[in-house]
């Protein structure tokens, strides 16, 4: 079955310091992987996508994230956070013919001044 | 302009009422989907049109209806509200023959109540 996994419900993290939100995917196919970003009171916005060529993917807003097809994993990564960070983050999975995208439950992140 | 609009952005009725979301969309896409968000939840996908004589069922439809008015316009209708229906709803579109992996581009959502 397909499916995508955010183990992580909550992180809070220091303003400055490191991120990364797990991700792992149940995907039959070759996987495209998807990270969208819901800031409170905006719709999902489009960080990063991956489909194909180097795992290593760069997105919007100094975000990247690898692609580790052995691990099943599309972990989100951000060196140094910013308060404007704090949000809710969506990983999701699709096919390159699929007929829709398969979210996860999302993680929230709150930044520590 | 907002590529993908909802109207109303938020609203409360009353169990029973019938209720319509709609969406709208300037980016030419032919696909278009309604989305539920619910806390812990993530997104379910309600239902999906790939075009204006397409319409799929989601993951939960049950208790929603929609209407694919024309290329740019998709409707989603609750007949008799319940309480758990009340959630966030998104709208959102995608171009199969645009960007691989059919990235969606979503509207800023419909917050409703039911009491």
């Amino acid at each position: 079955a397909q499916s995508v996994t955010q183990p992580d419900i909550h992180i809070t993290v220091s303003e400055g310091a490191s991120l990364e939100l797990r991700c792992n995917y149940s995907y039959g196919a070759t996987p495209y992987l998807f990270w969208y970003v819901q800031s409170p009171g905006q719709g999902l916005q489009l960080l990063l996508k991956y489909f194909s060529g180097d795992t290593l993917v760069q997105g919007i807003k100094g975000f990247e994230a690898e692609f580790k097809r052995s691990q099943s994993s599309f972990n989100l990564r951000k060196p140094s956070v910013h308060w404007s960070d704090a949000a809710e983050y969506f990983c999701a999975v699709g096919g390159s013919s699929a007929s829709k995208i398969i979210f996860g439950s999302g993680t929230r992140l709150s930044i520590r001044p | 302009d907002a590529d993908v609009t909802q109207t109303p952005r938020n609203r409360i009725t009353k169990t029973g009422k019938r209720i319509m979301l709609e969406c709208s969309q300037t980016k030419g896409h032919d696909r278009m989907y309604w989305y539920r968000q619910d806390p812990g939840l993530g997104l379910r996908l309600i239902y999906y049109s790939f075009d204006v004589k397409d319409i799929n069922k989601g993951e939960i439809s049950d208790g929603y209806s929609v209407s694919r008015q024309a290329q740019a316009k998709f409707s989603l209708s609750l007949e008799s509200a319940i309480p758990n229906q009340t959630a966030l709803y998104f709208c959102a579109t995608s171009d199969p023959n645009g960007t691989p992996g059919d990235e969606q581009y979503f509207g800023p959502g419909t917050r409703l109540t039911v009491t």
